[in-house]
């Protein structure tokens, strides 16, 4: 069974367009993440929810928009790509109390042309 | 603003050898310090932690270093192996939760 699984895998897209990757975890946590993995390997986090509640929201261009429909997922839609999104997108869980112990997806690779 | 750094940026150790890569950070109120191991084409997945109140922590060829009053971490793979060639990821957490990455390194081991 996959503990943190995303959809799809990859993403190839022209710039302007609007797309969503989708992320479910079956692990019981309470908490979920969005992070972004640049060319560099760079992580960063994007957003954080806890319980369907946003807890972390960094500095994205309010063209992110994260859904979390219940605790198990949490999607991330991306309005007007931009050549900049080109990235590998991470979902990651925890439990609140231990959220240095993150159990990552497998990315989705996203290419904007 | 990059709240963890991370050296080197890459390294070769030849198998059997020791792998030592070194974090440092400014924020004391960082209260958990994990290491990630990630495989190309993969996530990143959690190899060990530590807690700043512990100066040392082993798991297997594992270990992480600890120095509080210096701000610096380190890991040591011991007796490297091949299939630990992958790119290793310091971090920090704070009392949101919130996970802070060093910039990461590849590490390479030779046959």
């Amino acid at each position: 069974d996959t503990a943190v699984s995303q959809t799809p895998k990859y993403l190839v897209t022209q710039m302007g367009n609007d797309k969503s990757i989708k992320c479910e975890q079956n692990l019981g946590h309470d908490t979920m993440y969005w992070y972004k993995q640049d060319s560099k390997k760079f992580l960063k986090i994007m957003f954080s929810y806890n319980n369907k509640e946003l807890i972390i929201n960094e500095t994205v261009p309010n063209r992110f928009s994260p859904k979390s429909p219940d605790k198990a997922h949490l999607n991330l839609h991306i309005n007007s790509l931009e050549l900049g999104d080109s990235a590998v997108y991470f979902c990651a869980s925890s439990q609140r109390g231990t959220s240095y112990e993150q159990y990552f997806g497998p990315g989705t690779r996203l290419t904007v042309t | 603003q990059q709240q963890v750094k991370q050296s080197p940026q890459s390294l070769i150790v030849q198998k059997g050898g020791i792998s030592i890569i070194n974090c440092a950070y400014e924020n004391t109120a960082f209260d958990y310090f994990p290491w990630y191991q990630q495989f190309p084409g993969k996530g990143p997945a959690l190899l060990i932690a530590i807690r700043p109140d512990v100066s040392e922590k082993k798991e297997g060829r594992f270990t992480i270093s600890f120095n509080k009053s210096a701000k610096q971490f380190s890991l040591h793979i011991m007796d490297s192996q091949p299939g630990d060639s992958a790119t290793y990821f310091c971090a920090a957490t704070d009392s949101w939760g919130k996970l802070q990455f060093g910039a990461g390194t590849q590490v390479v081991v030779t046959p």
